[in-house]
């Protein structure tokens, strides 16, 4: 069955480091969306995609960048982790006009 | 710029009655309007849009432009209702989403 994953599911890293998240959707979906989840923002839209190569900033895109070679997977890399990005991460792909699916997060710690 | 808020970031019910989520939006043009849950440890779901007209699990929601507002309800709270709601928006021709910070729903048995 097709599906959207992530990887990893949970990950503790310290301030300053390179983290990369994994994203992979098996639909063949051409739009792929990064958002964060936090405790009174509701989730909010980070970067996202609507193709190969294709990359777009979303509303708290700083300090986060993603690339997409692919249609498969849209990997989002914080550059240098700070402790305002601990957050749950939300994967989601699409079809054009048609409803988001979601992955089942990544919960990243920022120490 | 678009906007969705949801006044409420908690509501408990009684099994058996009323519920209502509460949905206001802000856009200049015509906006696509959809309710996603995520339910305990699972992952976040399309509940309904409002193009679709459709009653997913009870719930319905009607688009009012006059009152740019675009409200869950279902006459009849279950437990299995208890979740997390969240409201969004896309702009016309758009595929991004932007969400409101969410309503989790706790039906008391």
């Amino acid at each position: 069955d097709a599906e959207i994953t992530q990887s990893p599911r949970h990950k503790i890293t310290e301030t300053g480091r390179q983290v990369t998240l994994a994203c992979h959707q098996t639909w063949n979906h051409n739009n792929m969306f990064w958002y964060r989840q936090d405790l009174g923002h509701g989730l909010r839209l980070i970067h996202y995609s609507y193709g190969v190569h294709d990359t777009n900033k979303g509303e708290v895109s700083d300090g986060y960048s993603v690339s997409r070679s692919n249609t498969e997977d849209l990997p989002l890399t914080l550059e240098s982790a700070a402790s305002s990005q601990t957050s749950v991460y939300f994967c989601a792909s699409s079809e054009t006009g048609a409803e988001q699916y979601f992955g089942p997060g990544t919960r990243l710690t920022v120490t | 710029a678009q906007r969705v808020t949801q006044p409420e970031k908690l509501l408990s019910v009684f099994k058996g009655a009323p519920v209502e989520l509460k949905c206001n939006y802000s856009y200049s043009g015509s906006p696509e309007l959809f309710w996603y849950v995520q339910y305990s440890r699972q992952r976040l779901q399309l509940l309904l849009r409002h193009i679709s007209r459709e009653s997913i699990k009870g719930f319905t929601a009607d688009l009012n432009k006059g009152e740019t507002s675009f409200h869950l309800k279902k006459p009849f709270a279950q437990e299995e209702d208890s979740a997390m709601y969240y409201c969004a928006l896309a702009g016309f021709g758009n595929e991004k989403l932007t969400f409101g910070t969410g309503t989790r729903l706790t039906i008391i048995p």
